[in-house]
């Protein structure tokens, strides 16, 4: 089946606007998480959806910074008024959800913000 | 709280040499754990796991033990190849505490031939 996808692939914006980044977690997960990678760094969490629980925010470094998931299924990333440092590839992962733990992971978005 | 931690890199080695990578962990309950690589231009895939204590997570000649008495869960392997170079990430998750993962830095490895 297909795995984690996610678009656009890559996205250049300029600084002070907003940005959309979709997440299509594989058929049947129920944990859907969002993940920032800066260039030679590690992965820095961002916020963690389970089926209908509110969202894991915790890992949001501003209020320009939000995520919704529609049910169990597609998540948007939205990152307003944006920022160069905001410049990274944002990744998503899935999971079967509580109690599963493996997570399987999409290609990224890389974004820039010039 | 939880936390990972894992050697910093880059690490160089020549083909054929042994590889360790060392990866601690902090955490409340009883944690699974994970190394994930990334190889160039790729996305994160899992490498091996091991969910409880004791456990030997193996795959493609990498080998880790999860060894909760040093809170460790250090990634080998006897013989690298030119191919192994990629960046390495431990990992935790927490399945009875909201499913979390925490990941580490990453360590980057390069095989030379």
């Amino acid at each position: 089946g297909a795995g984690v996808s996610q678009s656009p692939s890559n996205k250049v914006t300029e600084k002070g606007k907003d940005v959309e980044l979709r997440c299509d977690p594989i058929s049947g997960h129920t944990a859907l998480y969002w993940y920032r990678q800066r260039l030679g760094q590690g992965l820095e969490f961002l916020i963690y959806f389970q089926g209908n629980s509110a969202p894991d925010k915790s890992g949001l470094p501003s209020d320009r910074f939000s995520a919704e998931r529609t049910g169990e299924s597609v998540s948007t990333l939205t990152i307003q008024r944006t920022q160069q440092e905001d410049s990274a590839v944002y990744l998503c992962a899935s999971s079967l959800g509580a109690g599963y733990n493996e997570q399987f992971f999409g290609p990224g978005t890389r974004l820039t913000v010039l | 709280g939880n936390s990972v931690t894992q050697m910093e890199g880059p690490v160089t080695l020549s083909e054929e040499a042994f590889l360790t990578i060392n990866c601690t962990y902090t955490a409340t309950g009883y944690p699974s754990l994970f190394w994930y690589v990334q190889y160039p231009g790729e996305g994160l895939q899992l490498l091996l796991k091991a969910t409880k204590a004791d456990d030997k997570g193996s795959n493609k000649g990498f080998e880790a033990t999860y060894r909760k008495e040093t809170t460790s869960f250090h990634l080998e392997k006897g013989s690298v190849q030119v191919s192994d170079s990629a960046v390495y990430f431990c990992a935790l998750n927490t399945p009875n505490t909201g499913n979390q993962f925490y990941f580490g830095t990453g360590t980057s490895l390069t095989v030379i031939p």
